[in-house]
């Protein structure tokens, strides 16, 4: 199946600072890029709809200051907590559609390996 | 609106024993349904989906699950539990959103295999 990758698996920082997430698609252009949080022990929610080239689309609730999301090409979305608190602390699992087979259109989708960050 | 909910938290089984994860659902329309499951700090692989074919839908590592429009239920079964099988399982169903579709995730269910 397609691949994507998260990069960095696991990040720790000190709070007020900033961190960067990296989600490619490796074999496959992505017109769609899905970023999730995940809490221990629950479920996944998703945060915002990052479209290539064009402004992402925040769920209620979620600061789109503080996660700054950027997906300037077809294989590539970042995920930015700016200010971090340790309250952000969180599993973030990005997710991707293929373009060329639409499958978002049948709503599957591939999953990166998640990344946890940990902000002291 | 969609939704989907799933009935326990906690699953433990023996080894060789059956898996029966239980899901229901709620939506306006015909759903699209899916099973992911998610090993510990790892990403998500889809198992299996229902998108109004068959209703008795095969997966992959022989789970396979039953789409009831009666019961608006989703369950995820395996006849023999192995040891790999121990993990999180997502019950999901698309969210039909305009231009873009979204996947609504369960609270999720752990599975834990005993020797």
């Amino acid at each position: 199946g397609a691949v994507v990758s998260q990069h960095p698996s696991w990040v720790i920082c000190k709070s007020g600072t900033s961190v960067k997430i990296e989600c490619r698609s490796l074999d496959f252009q992505a017109t769609t890029m899905f970023w999730y949080r995940q809490f221990p022990k629950q479920s996944l929610m998703l945060m915002a709809t990052s479209n290539e080239g064009s402004k992402a689309t925040y769920e209620q609730g979620v600061e789109k200051d503080k996660f700054l999301i950027n997906h300037a090409s077809l294989t590539l979305s970042t995920l930015t907590v700016t200010s971090a608190h340790p309250e952000d602390s969180s599993f973030y699992i990005c997710s991707a559609s293929d373009r060329r087979t639409r499958a978002q259109r049948h709503g599957e989708l591939f999953f990166g390996e998640g990344s946890r960050l940990t902000v002291l | 609106a969609q939704s989907v909910t799933q009935l326990d938290s906690h699953v433990s089984v023996s080894e060789g024993t059956p898996v029966l994860l239980r899901c229901n659902y709620s939506s306006s329309y015909s759903p699209s349904l899916f099973w992911y499951v998610q090993h510990p700090n790892k990403g998500l692989q889809l198992l299996l989906k229902y998108t109004s074919a068959a209703t008795l839908v095969k997966g992959i590592n022989g789970f396979e699950a039953e789409f009831k429009k009666s019961e608006t239920s989703f369950h995820l079964t395996k006849p023999s539990a192995h040891m790999s099988d121990a993990a999180e399982y997502f019950c999901v169903v698309l969210f039909y959103g305009g231009a873009t579709n979204k996947l609504i995730f369960g609270t999720g269910t752990l599975l834990a295999v005993q020797p």
